[in-house]
Order: structure tokens, then sequence, then C-alpha cells
């Protein structure tokens, strides 16, 4: 059972554009939500997270906002640019422990130049 | 420079014969996790560990042990390999239980023939 789910595979974006990237939940009790990037043979980096407590947040060209009624996260980038193609977790985490953390199947962006 | 390492990074085995993956980090970090990654699954945590002597499961730890006897080592064990480990690891530390602070290891990929 998925219970954050990235059902966007991949998303390909012309440089200078907006890249949305979305993930919806069902667990009603994560209540903090980040987001990763991941380049080919290195490990994930963490991009911004959220907490439950605000439905927006920015940072640079990066925002993620978090619509909790529809469970519902989305990533904006913009503009897009081509060191931005990799490929994008979201996760959550809350309830009873919050030392776990479930992520979704990741999103490959592609950014053309 | 801060960092978490992970030994091997390359590793073929067969079905059956015991193997550890290691992991340390050396920020003092209280919180370890280790993670696989598998194609339409996304990252998946194994389990993680909130300080020394106190682990948890995380979503999939079934055919995994972990052990964390000290702050900077959090050993990942297959006690008996199987094909449907093969599969790509991440470890991970963080000062806090969980958020953007988890820094990630370069990652371990693993066949079990």
């Amino acid at each position: 059972d998925q219970q954050v789910k990235q059902n966007s595979p991949s998303l390909s974006v012309q440089e200078g554009r907006i890249s949305i990237l979305n993930c919806d939940y069902t667990n009603s009790m994560f209540d903090y939500f980040l987001w990763y990037k991941k380049y080919p043979a290195e490990g994930p980096t963490f991009l911004i997270s959220i907490s439950s407590i605000k439905d927006k947040n920015e940072d640079g060209r990066f925002t993620v906002f978090l619509n909790k009624s529809a469970k519902h996260l989305s990533l904006h980038i913009v503009p897009s640019q081509p060191g931005d193609s990799a490929v994008y977790f979201c996760a959550a985490a809350g309830g009873t422990s919050y030392g776990k953390l479930t992520f979704g199947q990741g999103t490959i962006l592609t950014v053309h130049p | 420079e801060a960092q978490v390492t992970q030994n091997p990074r390359y590793l073929i085995t067969v079905t059956g014969k015991k193997l550890t993956v290691t992991c340390s980090q050396n920020m003092n970090h209280e919180y370890m996790s280790w993670y696989r990654q598998d194609p339409g699954l996304g990252l998946r945590q194994i389990y993680y560990s909130m300080n020394v002597e106190v682990t948890d499961k995380g979503d999939v730890p079934e055919g995994y042990k972990v052990s964390r006897k000290e702050k900077r080592n959090f050993p990942l064990i297959l006690e008996s390999p199987s094909p449907n480990q093969t599969s790509l690891y991440f470890c991970a530390s963080s000062p806090n239980m969980v958020g953007e602070t988890q820094y990630f290891g370069p990652g371990t990929r693993l066949l079990v023939l």
C-alpha cells in the first residue's frame, strides 16, 4: 500500500519555464513533508520541506505548496534550468514516529536547453 | 569534511551468504537510517535508529537486521540474502529525527544471484 504517490514517472520541460512536480498521500497522520533531489550515482539531497501548519514554503526558485484537504503537495521550480534535471522524491513523516520517513516513487525531471 | 560513508559500494553475492554493509558518519548525528531504492518503487525505509541502542522498523524491514552499538556506525546485515534483496541501498544520518538535515551516503549496489 503506497501511502505516498508520485503519479508522473517523468516530466519534460523547456529551460526557463515552470516545472511542477506533484505528490499525493493517503495517511492523514502525515504532517511534515520534504522534497529531495537525486542525481545518478549519488545519494539524495534535501531540497525543501513544509509542515502542515503552512500551505506554502519558498526557497529561491523552489516553492512547495501543501493542500491538506486534498492530501496533495506540489513542487514548483521557476525558472527551470538544465542543472535541475534529476529524479525528485517527495517524502512524508508524522503520526507515532518522526523517525519513519515514507517516500514516493520519484519523478524524473528533464529540462531541455 | 562532513560525510556519510558506505562500504562496499558494489557487491555481488549468492543466495544465503551472510553479508554486512557498513555505514559510518562523522557528524555526531543521533539519527541514522537505511533505505533501498528500486525502479518504480522509489526509496523505501528499511530501519532507522534514533540513538545508540535504539532501532526501529521502517516500511520494509523483512530480511534485514541492524545494530547501533556506537553513534557513528549503523551496519545493515543480511543474514540470508535472497535475489529480491538486489537493490541500491542508501544510508543516511541526521542530527534530529527526520528532516532536511538528513545526509545520504553514496549508495551500495547489491546483486544477489
